[in-house]
């Protein structure tokens, strides 16, 4: 099945720097891929679909200029999140197209902790 | 995306079968019912999904009612690894091109020892 792969699993920033996350598909191409964020104890909500050589689109109150998206080549998929709060912690996943066997793939998360 | 209504959590003893029901009353005759899970800390897991006949894969099985308003998730022998929250979605389509998923706030399983 399809493989995606979100690096780092976690990180621990201070308040006001930035912090990138990579999500890579291993196994297939990705034209498109979501990022969803979690808080504890919720649902994901979707952030933004990054779509490849072209500019992400975000979902309503979404900060785009807060959350960069560049989807350089079909395999991978980076958000950084830029000026970093303590209110921006939260579990960052991305997922990329599957197949019909198989569904969307998610990665395996990013623990973000702004202190 | 048609809405999906799950129950807020559920318990299960182990190796007993768990069926998580899921209503999706407004779903189109074109929506896929989907299931996907997720452990703790982890991303979430593909399951199972189907269209309107049942399915069957080796994780799951799915029950679809013939109006298709409403289906049920079937674990046959439930394992303590099971423990996780369960997510029903209802989709246009079978592709996955830039289709995005919606969760709602799934059901909580938990498998008793």
């Amino acid at each position: 099945g399809a493989v995606v792969s979100q690096h780092p699993s976690w990180v621990i920033c201070k308040s006001g720097t930035s912090v990138k996350i990579e999500c890579r598909s291993l196994d297939f191409q990705a034209t498109t891929m979501f990022w969803y964020r979690q808080f504890p104890k919720q649902s994901l909500m979707l952030m933004a679909t990054s779509n490849e050589g072209s500019k992400a689109t975000y979902e309503q109150g979404v900060e785009k200029d807060k959350f960069l998206i560049n989807h350089a080549s079909l395999t991978l998929s980076t958000l950084t999140v830029t000026s970093a709060h303590p209110e921006d912690s939260s579990f960052y996943i991305c997922s990329a197209g599957g197949t019909e066997n198989y569904g969307y793939t998610f990665g395996s998360g990013t623990r973000l902790t702004v202190v | 995306d048609a809405k999906t209504t799950q129950p807020t959590s559920m318990d299960c003893a182990e190796g007993r079968a768990a069926n998580l029901p899921c209503n999706h009353s407004t779903i189109s005759g074109n929506e896929y019912v989907y299931w996907y899970r997720q452990i703790h800390s982890q991303g979430p897991q593909y399951i199972i999904h189907g269209l309107k006949n049942n399915e069957t894969n080796e994780m799951a099985s799915l029950i679809i009612t013939e109006d298709r308003k409403s289906s049920t998730l079937i674990l046959p022998h439930a394992t303590l690894r099971d423990t996780a929250v369960y997510y029903c979605i209802v989709r246009v389509g079978s592709s996955f091109g830039n289709e995005k998923l919606t969760f709602g706030t799934g059901t909580r399983l938990t498998i008793i020892p």
